[in-house]
C-alpha cells in the first residue's frame, strides 16, 4: 500500500539552528501538508501546498517556516532558527487528486530542540 | 477561532461493548468530517469520512453527521483491546483540496479485556 514517508524519525538540535524535514508523499497525491503536535496537545495545521506555491498556513507558520518541492518527490519543511517551542512532533500528510481532504500522514519527524 | 471539541475521556468500555465518541464544531459552513486514530506515539490513520447528514457504517465503525445540530459521532461496535487508542475528530469547512483539516484535541478510549 502506497505510504507518506518522513525522515529523519528523529533530531535533536541546538536552538538557534536550521532543521529541514524531508517527506515523500504518496506518488498521484497533489495536494500536501504540515502538521504538527506538541506531546500531549492537538495536531495542528501548519500549512497547506498545491501545484508549487503555498494554498493556506496558519499563524504559527511565521517567517522563520518555509517549505518547497525542490522535485518531483521530496516535499521539506525547513525551520530557519529553531526555537525551545519548535520542540513538537512534525508530521507530513497528502490527499490524492480528488482533493476529498482524506489526509495520508507520514510516521512523524520527532524534532527536539536543547 | 473555528474549534473542534471533544471530551478528553478518557472513556472505558468493556470489550464487547459499544464504544460512543463525540464531537462538536463551531463552523457552520464545515462540509467534510473525519475520524482518525491514533496510537500513542504514532501519527494519526484515517478511519471514516462523512460528508452528508446520517449515518456511514464501514465494519465496526458507524459515523453519524447532523449538521443542524454541528454534531459528529463515531461508534464502535464490538470493541476490541486492539481499539485502544485516541481519537481524532477533524472537520474541513469546504470541497477544496487544499483548504485546511481542523483537529480537535481527541478523545481517548480505553477498552478493558
Amino acid at each position: 500500500e502506497p505510504e507518506v514517508t518522513q525522515t529523519p524519525s528523529h533530531q535533536v538540535t541546538q536552538m538557534g539552528q536550521e532543521v529541514i524535514l524531508r517527506c515523500v508523499p504518496i506518488s498521484n497525491h497533489l495536494y500536501f501538508y504540515w502538521y504538527r503536535q506538541i506531546l500531549g496537545q492537538k495536531v495542528e495545521f501548519l500549512v497547506s501546498f498545491y501545484n508549487n506555491e503555498i494554498s493556506e498556513k496558519s499563524e504559527i507558520f511565521d517567517d522563520q517556516f518555509s517549505v518547497e518541492r525542490p522535485d518531483g518527490s521530496n516535499f521539506t519543511l525547513k525551520i530557519r532558527s529553531t526555537k525551545l517551542e519548535d520542540s513538537a512532533m512534525y508530521f507530513c500528510a497528502s490527499t490524492g487528486p480528488a482533493g476529498t481532504g482524506e489526509l495520508f500522514f507520514g510516521e512523524g519527524s520527532r524534532l527536539t530542540v536543547l | 477561532q473555528k474549534e473542534v471539541e471533544q471530551n478528553s475521556g478518557p472513556l472505558s468500555v468493556p470489550e464487547g461493548a459499544i464504544a460512543s465518541l463525540n464531537c462538536t464544531y463551531s463552523d457552520r459552513v464545515s462540509q467534510s468530517f473525519f475520524w482518525y486514530r491514533q496510537y500513542s506515539g504514532k501519527s494519526p490513520e484515517l478511519i471514516m469520512s462523512i460528508y452528508s447528514n446520517g449515518d456511514k457504517e464501514d465494519g465496526r465503525f458507524t459515523a453519524q453527521l447532523n449538521k443542524a445540530s454541528q454534531y459528529v459521532s463515531l461508534l464502535i461496535r464490538d470493541s476490541q483491546p486492539s481499539d485502544s487508542a485516541t481519537y481524532l475528530c477533524a472537520v474541513r469547512p469546504g470541497s477544496g483540496g487544499y483548504q485546511k483539516v481542523t483537529f480537535g484535541t481527541g478523545t481517548k478510549l480505553q477498552v478493558i479485556p
